[in-house]
């Protein structure tokens, strides 16, 4: 079945720091892949997508890139801040279906 | 654009209560409503999804009897929660996606925090 898997945290990174978070995913077809960001105690808010292979999404200095050779998705950013301290969600939505599947989340914690 | 807003913010409520918690797109109609609860440091877990004047599709596991959906509106989804206890306290957020969104994003409300006590 279609799932997402994205690497534990939490992650912690001094600020100014370069931030990786790693999402892999197994789908059938061609999905569409997301990044969420959630703030504590809100809901989630869509930081970036990428809706076919080798599109690359961005967002408020973060990034993505949507690779289907290594069917990956990871967010960079070149230089976190304090403000970024959040738990960031990877997901997919395959065609048809509407349906997100999450992964995991990952917590970041951005020290000053 | 694409705001979704859910009311109330935060309910409190004794065991036994049904508690009813709204889901509205602002500026745009939305075809589909979905519903998730999160448990604390967890993902969110899809319960149902909501299309506009037809029953909700509940996923495995989640009774249907206990939460009920209504999606009167391309505008308005609501759940309720039914007899209420302190198993269902939880955070319940629901998402929306818009009528012509040929790339299937979903956009989020802001979330509910149920308590039952």
């Amino acid at each position: 079945g279609n799932s997402v898997t994205q690497m534990e945290g939490p992650v912690t990174l001094s600020e100014e720091a370069f931030l990786t978070i790693n999402c892999t995913y197994t789908a059938t077809g061609y999905p569409s892949l997301f990044w969420y960001v959630q703030y504590p105690g809100e809901g989630l808010q869509l930081l970036l997508k990428a809706t076919k292979a080798d599109d690359k999404g961005s967002n408020k200095g973060f990034e993505a890139t949507y690779r289907k050779e290594t069917t990956s998705f990871h967010l960079e950013k070149g230089s976190v801040q304090v403000s970024d301290s959040a738990v960031y969600f990877c997901a997919l939505s395959t065609s048809g279906t509407y349906k997100y599947i999450f992964g995991t989340g990952t917590r970041l914690k951005v020290l000053a | 654009g694409a705001v979704v807003s859910q009311h109330p913010s935060r309910v409190i409520c004794k065991s036994g209560t049904s508690v009813k918690i709204e889901c509205r797109s602002l500026d745009f109609q939305a075809t589909t409503m979905f519903w998730y609860r999160q448990f604390p440091k967890q993902s969110l877990m899809l319960m149902a999804t909501s299309n506009e004047g037809s029953k909700a599709t509940y996923e495995q596991g989640v009774e249907k009897d206990k939460f009920l959906i209504n999606h009167a509106s391309l505008t308005l989804s609501t759940l309720t929660v039914t007899s209420a206890h302190p198993e269902d306290s939880s955070f319940y957020i629901c998402s929306a996606r818009p009528r012509r969104d040929l790339e299937e994003t979903q956009y989020f409300g802001p979330g509910t925090r149920l308590l039952v006590l």
